[in-house]
């Protein structure tokens, strides 16, 4: 079946520009994370949801940083008056609600110019 | 927190050989360790896990073993092959937080030479 994909594969913006980051997960999966990958580190965790729910937002490094699911499905990681430090790759994994396996996306190359 | 650490950073391999990765955990809370293959612009792939009740776990090349009380887990690949190579994380979970996320290691890359 289909995997984890995420939108748009890379984005390049210019510092104090708003982005918008998409993660379609894999149908059927109730929990959602966020996670970024610095060059030459690990993943970071950002957010989880659990349904449309976020009752974990503590690894958002900052209030221009927010995310939200909608119908238990789509979710859509914002970053607000964007930074040359948010450059990164932010990857989106789902799991069954059930399990601890978590499967993740391609990512989205952000650059911050 | 959970603080996972990973080494050797790199590890060349001759085609055929061994590689293993050791990672260590902090949290003695952590229940959950899987080891992540990660190739160039592409999104980690799960290859392999092992919970805490487990000491080892084998699939066809790939083992991985948990030692609790010393707190580190290792990654063995059998009889390399160049597609083996690819970066590698290990992580860990608790469920401390409510849920199941993973704290990584900064990742070994493998290099395999044929």
């Amino acid at each position: 079946g289909a995997g984890v994909s995420q939108s748009p594969s890379n984005k390049v913006t210019e510092k104090g520009k708003d982005v918008e980051l998409r993660c379609d997960p894999i149908s059927g999966h109730t929990a959602l994370y966020w996670y970024r990958q610095s060059l030459g580190q690990g993943l970071e965790f950002l957010i989880y949801f659990q349904g449309n729910s976020a009752p974990d937002k503590s690894g958002l490094p900052s209030d221009r940083f927010s995310a939200e699911r909608t119908g238990g499905s789509v979710s859509t990681l914002t970053i607000q008056r964007t930074q040359q430090e948010d450059s990164a790759v932010y990857l989106c994994a789902s799991s069954p609600g059930h399990s601890n396996e978590q499967f993740f996306g391609p990512g989205t190359r952000l650059t911050v110019l | 927190g959970e603080n996972v650490e990973q080494h050797p950073s790199t590890l060349s391999v001759q085609e055929g050989d061994s590689a293993v990765i050791k990672c260590t955990y902090s949290d003695s809370a952590s229940n959950y360790f899987p080891w992540y293959k990660q190739e160039l612009g592409k999104g980690p792939q799960l290859i392999i896990d092992i919970r805490s009740n487990v000491g080892e776990k084998k699939d066809q090349r790939i083992a991985v073993t948990l030692n609790k009380t010393a707190k580190h887990f290792s990654l063995h690949i059998t009889e390399t092959q160049p597609e083996d190579s690819a970066v590698y994380f290990c992580a860990a979970g608790s469920g401390s937080y409510g849920n199941n996320r993973l704290a990584f290691g900064k990742g070994n890359q493998v290099v395999v030479i044929p």
